[in-house]
């Protein structure tokens, strides 16, 4: 079965500054997608980024970007230009790329908890 | 559809009472999904459906849990004779097919006294 560990509880960061939010996942699959999933105060869990592991690239959206490390079995998250709205629990997820293997939904981390200091 | 809607978004249920969550997923959305989040944690797989074929249950928990999908939109998943460990919030998520983004709901908060 996989797992996905995310190693810190709560971050802080400064209005404006870069934060890096840690994941590793253990897995023996080869092919699968990892994501990382907000979930503000309101509980409504919204995607992130997606990355799918046979891509070398790493995926980029407006402010955040991922360091997808294949080998480490590694996936953090970075957050430019941090801003207010970015408080939330920030969740890592696993996904096998193949269906009906008993295991088709999201396998989530614990979440970080990510405090934005204005 | 505007969104993935859940209803009731709060409820409490006495210890042996049976419950029914009930999840709207986004119009032609055919693969839904069903997760149980304990407080503090990530949320837990429990069951997905492809249309209305269950696909997979291999999260639920016990046999006291059971969900359903007959006619391949709505989804209500259900819990007899609760216990306080199933206290959580229950999220519901869909998309437009198995490899596409999950669309969640804003959950429902299950409160067994």
């Amino acid at each position: 079965a996989q797992t996905v560990t995310q190693s810190q509880p709560e971050m802080s960061v400064q209005e404006a500054e870069t934060v890096t939010l840690s994941c590793t996942y253990d897995t023996s699959e080869s092919d699968y997608y990892l994501f990382w999933y907000k979930q503000p105060p309101s509980r409504q869990m919204i995607l992130v980024i997606r990355q799918e592991a046979y891509k070398q690239q790493n995926a980029t959206e407006n402010r955040f970007s991922v360091n997808f490390q294949k080998a480490a079995k590694s996936f953090s998250l970075k957050i430019s230009d941090s801003q207010l709205g970015d408080a939330a629990m920030y969740f890592c997820a696993y996904r096998s790329a193949m269906a009906g293997g008993g295991a088709d939904g999201l396998t989530f981390g614990k979440g970080t908890h990510l405090i934005i200091q204005p | 559809g505007a969104g993935v809607s859940q209803s009731p978004r709060y409820k409490v249920a006495k210890r042996g009472q049976d419950v029914a969550l009930r999840c709207d997923p986004i119009s032609g959305h055919v693969s839904l999904f069903w997760y149980q989040q304990a407080l503090g944690q990530g949320p837990e797989f429990l069951t997905y459906f492809q249309n209305e074929a269950q696909l997979d249950k291999s999260g639920l928990p016990s046999d006291r849990f059971f969900a359903e999908r007959p006619e391949g939109s709505v989804s209500t998943l259900k819990i007899q004779r609760t216990q306080q460990e199933d206290s959580a919030v229950y999220l519901c998520a869909s998309s437009s097919s198995f490899y596409n983004e999950q669309f969640f709901g804003p959950g429902t908060r299950l409160t067994v006294l």
